[in-house]
């Protein structure tokens, strides 16, 4: 399974545009790219997901260059609620021939007023 | 209408009791999961069922068994529980066949003391 590396946390302001980042230096040619994200105290909650180049739908924009070796998540003028933890997932992870998602520790991101 | 639902949302036992946490869903998906968030915030798979079917088993102790009476619900049971199995503990449901997107409940906050 592809591992992921993201940053522990970043900070922003009401409005600023936030760029969140994933390597996943070993990913493979069946590999999909997901985010989610969790706001404390409920669930996982699916954002976006891709496989190369754009992708965008009515919460985030998606990056993925053409080596798919990383990938950045853009939420655009952010606020408050968006404060949350975002985690970025690579690989089916596939047992049995069914999704297996694999979470590592994720990105606190902190929106400030 | 809530689409992955969990009881109980808290729950507080002694060690060596057993215990059991409902999980059901209405959006008619076919594969149900068990996770396990642990203090560090680490999501990590235990159990996938597709259609009432065991298709993941994570390294679980066996003291953990789940149960799908039917495909809109799969229950975790807890045997003698002990002070590590303090977490929360999330539900979900995806379609068979939809890659990544899966549905998360609102988790229940297990504390063993």
């Amino acid at each position: 399974l592809a591992k992921t590396t993201q940053p522990i946390s970043m900070d922003s302001y009401e409005g600023q545009e936030v760029n969140i980042t994933c390597s996943h230096n070993n990913i493979a040619t069946n590999d999909y790219i997901t985010w989610y994200q969790q706001f404390p105290s409920q669930g996982p909650r699916f954002i976006i997901q891709g496989y190369k180049t754009k992708v965008t739908n009515e919460v985030a924009s998606l990056f993925i260059p053409a080596d798919r070796k990383s990938s950045t998540l853009s939420l655009p003028r952010v606020s408050l609620s968006d404060t949350a933890v975002y985690y970025c997932l690579v690989g089916l992870g596939i047992s049995g021939g069914y999704n297996k998602l694999i979470f590592g520790a994720g990105t606190r991101l902190a929106v400030h007023p | 209408d809530t689409a992955v639902s969990q009881t109980p949302k808290y729950l507080v036992t002694q060690m060596g009791n057993d215990k059991s946490i409902k999980c059901e869903q209405n959006l008619g998906h076919d594969t149900m999961y068990w996770y396990k968030q642990d203090s560090k915030k680490f999501l990590k798979i235990m159990f996938s069922y597709n259609n009432k079917e065991l298709i993941i088993n994570e390294t679980v102790p066996n003291r953990f068994s789940p149960k799908s009476p039917d495909k809109a619900h799969l229950n975790l049971h807890i045997n003698s529980l002990e002070l590590g199995d303090s977490a929360v503990y999330f539900c979900a449901s995806s379609q068979q066949g939809n890659k990544d997107e899966q549905y998360f409940g609102p988790g229940t906050r297990l504390t063993v003391t």
